[in-house]
């Protein structure tokens, strides 16, 4: 079983729908929490960090998590076309020195217009 | 200000051969890594290092080297390429341990025939 697992989609919603996207982890070190965006052939890119349970916001963003239930989730409001990439979770474990991040297979978004 | 820097970004090996994928970043980052990317599988660490000289074995090191000599460089040494290293390689820095601030460079694919 993999450390942190995601469901790899695809998703297709419509513009304007919200968007959720999930990741369960096992491993209860995790204590630093990502979500990371990837356009085709591009690099991932930071969107969400946070390291405490509960929401956090960002404009059409919202990270979730609850360390109690080894679940993170990510919401997107009013989704666009340019929302249409690949979303990765990633995490570190909080007693680590190292900062290797560990991902999850990464779910990829479709939305159209 | 460059970012994370990676070299090449297309490669064909034959069988065999072999060969070095560089990485340099220039935001004087500690913390930095080279994962690969398969479909399907998300990103997957092979070697991580925690400042000059410090390097460690990450989740998928079979058949790769890396050294880190200074702050900025970290390159990545396939020494014998196998058809199954054809994958995507991602390198990625950070300021700090807990993953915060993970910038990746944007790629290099590389094909083993």
């Amino acid at each position: 079983q993999k450390e942190v697992e995601q469901d790899p989609g695809p998703l297709s919603v419509p513009e304007g729908a919200i968007v959720s996207l999930n990741c369960t982890y096992s491993n209860s070190a995790f204590q630093y929490f990502m979500w990371y965006r990837q356009y085709s052939r591009k690099g991932p890119e930071l969107l969400m960090y946070t390291y405490s349970s509960g929401n956090k916001e960002d404009g059409r963003f919202t990270a979730q998590v609850d360390k109690s239930s080894k679940y993170i989730s990510l919401f997107i409001r009013d989704s666009q076309p340019s929302d249409s990439a690949t979303y990765l979770c990633a995490m570190v474990e909080g007693s680590s020195n190292t900062g290797k991040l560990i991902f999850g297979q990464g779910t990829t978004l479709q939305v159209k217009p | 200000n460059a970012g994370v820097t990676q070299t090449p970004k297309f490669q064909v090996l034959k069988t065999g051969q072999s060969m070095t994928l560089q990485c340099a970043q220039d935001m004087n980052h500690e913390y930095m890594s080279w994962y690969r990317q398969d479909p399907g599988m998300g990103l997957r660490l092979i070697h991580y290092s925690v400042g000059a000289g410090i390097t460690d074995q990450g989740e998928v090191p079979n058949g790769y080297n890396v050294s880190r000599s200074t702050t900025e460089d970290f390159p990545l040494r396939l020494l014998s390429a196998a058809p199954s290293q054809t994958s995507v390689y991602f390198c990625a820095s950070s300021r700090d341990r807990g993953g915060n601030g993970y910038t990746f460079g944007s790629g290099t694919r590389l094909t083993v025939v």
